[in-house]
């Protein structure tokens, strides 16, 4: 079945630089890639999504590049700010939505 | 606008009890689903509903989990009996269309003792 690997699983930077996380994921039909923020009893975020049909989309000091062809797709944070520590996960979801896979998750701590 | 509202937030029994989660998803979202959180892993689908049709049902246990949802708005997720394997987090999101974002409540944690 289709699975997504995601990478580190723990990430640790100082206040101001840049954090990324990589995930790849196996079903070549999936299309739409999502990023969760999940804090500390909290749900999880929708904080950035990307559709197929694009390559790159930026957000502020997030943004996620996604490479088809290799199956793989990455967050990137930058100018990191202690209020970005947290849990961030990546997903891959199937064109119909029927489906949404989810990575184990990769915690984030930015040391101020 | 209100988000995705779960109660309650947090929830112990011992096992062999039941127990019951609530979900109220964002007004107007169709799509409801309920996930499984384990410690320090990604949300795990257990069931999805497009309007009051459980359209994905695949991965919950239907021996002692059942959900139903009403009208296709509230959402009730029960377990009967629980297992001390069930704690974990119940998490439910709601999106628009079935393809579209998810937008996730806070969940209930669920202890088992």
């Amino acid at each position: 079945g289709e699975n997504v690997e995601q990478h580190p699983s723990t990430l640790s930077v100082q206040e101001g630089d840049s954090a990324v996380i990589k995930c790849t994921y196996s079903d070549s039909a999936s299309n739409y890639f999502p990023w969760y923020k999940q804090e500390l009893g909290k749900g999880p975020q929708l904080i950035i999504d990307i559709r197929s049909n694009v390559g790159e989309k930026k957000d502020q000091r997030i943004a996620v590049t996604l490479n088809k062809t290799a199956k793989h797709f990455s967050l990137h944070i930058t100018e990191t700010q202690p209020e970005d520590s947290a849990v961030y996960f990546c997903a891959a979801s199937d064109p119909g939505g029927f489906k949404t896979i989810f990575g184990a998750g990769t915690r984030l701590f930015v040391k101020a | 606008e209100a988000g995705v509202v779960q109660s309650p937030r947090y929830k112990i029994i011992e096992k062999k009890q039941p127990v019951a989660f609530w979900c109220n998803p964002i007004s107007g979202h169709n799509t409801l689903y309920w996930y499984l959180q384990n410690l320090g892993q990604g949300p795990e689908l257990l069931i999805r509903y497009e309007n009051e049709e459980a359209v994905d049902d695949s991965q919950l246990p239907k021996d002692r989990f059942s959900a139903e949802r009403l009208k296709g708005v509230d959402s009730t997720l029960k377990i009967q009996p629980a297992e001390l394997g069930d704690s974990a987090v119940y998490l439910c999101a709601s999106s628009l269309v079935p393809s579209g974002e998810q937008y996730f409540g806070p969940g209930t944690r669920l202890t088992v003792t």
